[in-house]
């Protein structure tokens, strides 16, 4: 398995503000990812955070709105920039070793007033 | 590309009653197939995953799961529920290849009467 841990756990944040959201495992890992969870509503991939070179985005998501850094294979960043309302989510990140399974932080989650 | 339908969005049932939760996904190749749950306000954890062999697949907390490649179906099922497996759950794909993006369904919510 992975420990994972988020920060921050929680915050809130005004509108036109962004916000960095740190992830950081415990051992080194392969993949590390960033899903969005809106609420009541299931996740969304936004990105696959890539160590060395520029992270991999869905549809819909765009590096300007989410840039996202991974310096090495232990810690990523996730940027919400120029924040509205409608990104106020739970952002969750996730790591997998293998093919087979991912583990996943316990989130941040974000309102933006 | 995949897909995950989870049919239930919403299931009560009384507790030490047995339940199913509906899960169907559609892929035009070979996929690992999972099933989270996450409790109220906490993260998401593995209940268990489908990747090859015996296709009823036993998890954590006396959850099970059965694989049925023909109807494309991976429902999971408790035989006698508790108070405490209220929770929503998530069924999810990923596909046979170098990269392991989950694709999860829209997440059933299940909630145990007393």
């Amino acid at each position: 398995s992975a420990v994972i841990s988020q920060k921050p756990s929680r915050d809130i944040c005004q509108r036109g503000t962004s916000l960095t959201i740190q992830c950081q495992v415990d051992s080194q890992v392969t993949m590390m990812f960033w899903y969005r969870q809106q609420p009541g509503q299931s996740l969304t991939l936004i990105a696959t955070a890539n160590q060395g070179s520029e992270a991999t985005y869905e549809s819909g998501f765009v590096i300007d709105k989410f840039p996202i850094s991974r310096p090495n294979l232990t810690f990523s960043t996730l940027t919400v920039s120029n924040m509205s309302p409608e990104d106020s989510s739970i952002y969750l990140c996730s790591v997998a070793r293998g093919l087979d399974e991912q583990f996943f932080g316990p989130g941040t989650r974000l309102t933006v007033l | 590309a995949q897909s995950v339908t989870q049919l239930d969005s919403q299931v009560p049932v009384f507790e030490e009653a047995p339940v199913e939760l509906r899960c169907n996904y559609s892929s035009s190749v070979s996929v690992y197939l999972f099933w989270y749950v996450q409790y109220p306000n906490q993260g998401l954890q593995l209940l268990l995953k489908y990747l090859s062999g015996s296709t009823l697949v036993k998890g954590i907390n006396g959850f099970e799961a059965e694989f049925n490649k023909s109807q494309t179906s991976f429902h999971l099922r408790k035989p006698s529920v508790h108070i405490s497996d209220t929770a929503e759950y998530f069924c999810a794909v990923t596909q046979y290849s170098s990269a392991s993006k989950i694709i999860f369904g829209s997440g059933t919510r299940l909630s145990i009467r007393p």
